[in-house]
């Protein structure tokens, strides 16, 4: 079964505007961890965000932040102000389980959204 | 120079040759792993390893050989390589002991090409 599901494959989005890339996943461990990776055209995978199944608050990093509904099983991506930069490959990924616990070291991904910024 | 280094970044071979992508880190970190990308499918888990004794199968390991030579080096083989075998591979680490997520760290890629 699909643990990860993004199901935007690609978006066109006008520079400046924000967009949010949805991703939903699956899981019965009460403990887990959600990801968001991007790859530009160069190919290297790049972390952008973290968020625990615990954290209170939804996690921020600068022009990223992520949007949590955990009842809804989602964890979509927000980039607010998008730059020509931010044209990529987004992955969304998640770790199951308590960290740390042996057998949990290792992320799940989605297939990606490819973003692309209109200028 | 980067932390988490993969040779080659390229290489085209033959149906039925056998290929090593090597991978080597300076973090110091203890879980190592191999992701091969194919576009449409997103990135999937060939092979982990905990520390050097431990090597474990991820989803999509038939055809494939890691070896865990030391801590900072795990190289993944194609004993035969076939033209489905075409793909982006990723290794990649993380640290559990002192991290509080799980982040993995991913080297620049290999792009391998079987013809």
């Amino acid at each position: 079964a699909q643990k990860i599901t993004q199901t935007q494959p690609g978006m066109f989005v006008q520079e400046k505007e924000a967009v949010t890339l949805d991703c939903t996943y699956d899981t019965s461990d009460p403990s887990y961890g959600l990801f968001w990776y991007k790859q530009p055209s160069s190919g290297e995978m790049i972390f952008l965000i973290y968020q625990g199944s615990y954290d209170q608050q939804n996690a921020t990093e600068g022009r990223y932040s992520l949007n949590f509904q955990k009842a809804r099983k989602s964890a979509n991506l927000v980039i607010s102000a998008s730059q020509l930069g931010d044209s990529a490959m987004y992955f969304c990924a998640m770790r199951d389980g308590i960290i740390s616990n042996f057998g949990n070291e290792k992320l799940t991904f989605g297939t990606g959204t490819r973003l692309t910024i209109i200028p | 120079d980067a932390d988490v280094t993969q040779t080659p970044r390229n290489r085209i071979t033959k149906t039925g040759k056998r290929i090593m992508l090597e991978c080597s880190q300076t973090k110091g970190h203890d879980r190592m792993y191999w992701y091969r990308q194919d576009p449409g499918l997103g990135l999937r888990l060939i092979y982990y390893s905990f520390d050097v004794k431990d090597i474990n199968k991820g989803e999509i390991s038939d055809g494939y050989s890691v070896s865990r030579q030391a801590q900072a080096k795990f190289s993944l083989s194609l004993e035969s390589a076939i033209p489905n075998q075409t793909a982006l591979y990723f290794c990649a680490t993380s640290d559990w002991d002192r991290s509080n997520t799980g982040e993995l760290f991913f080297g620049e890629g290999s792009r391998l090409t079987v013809l």
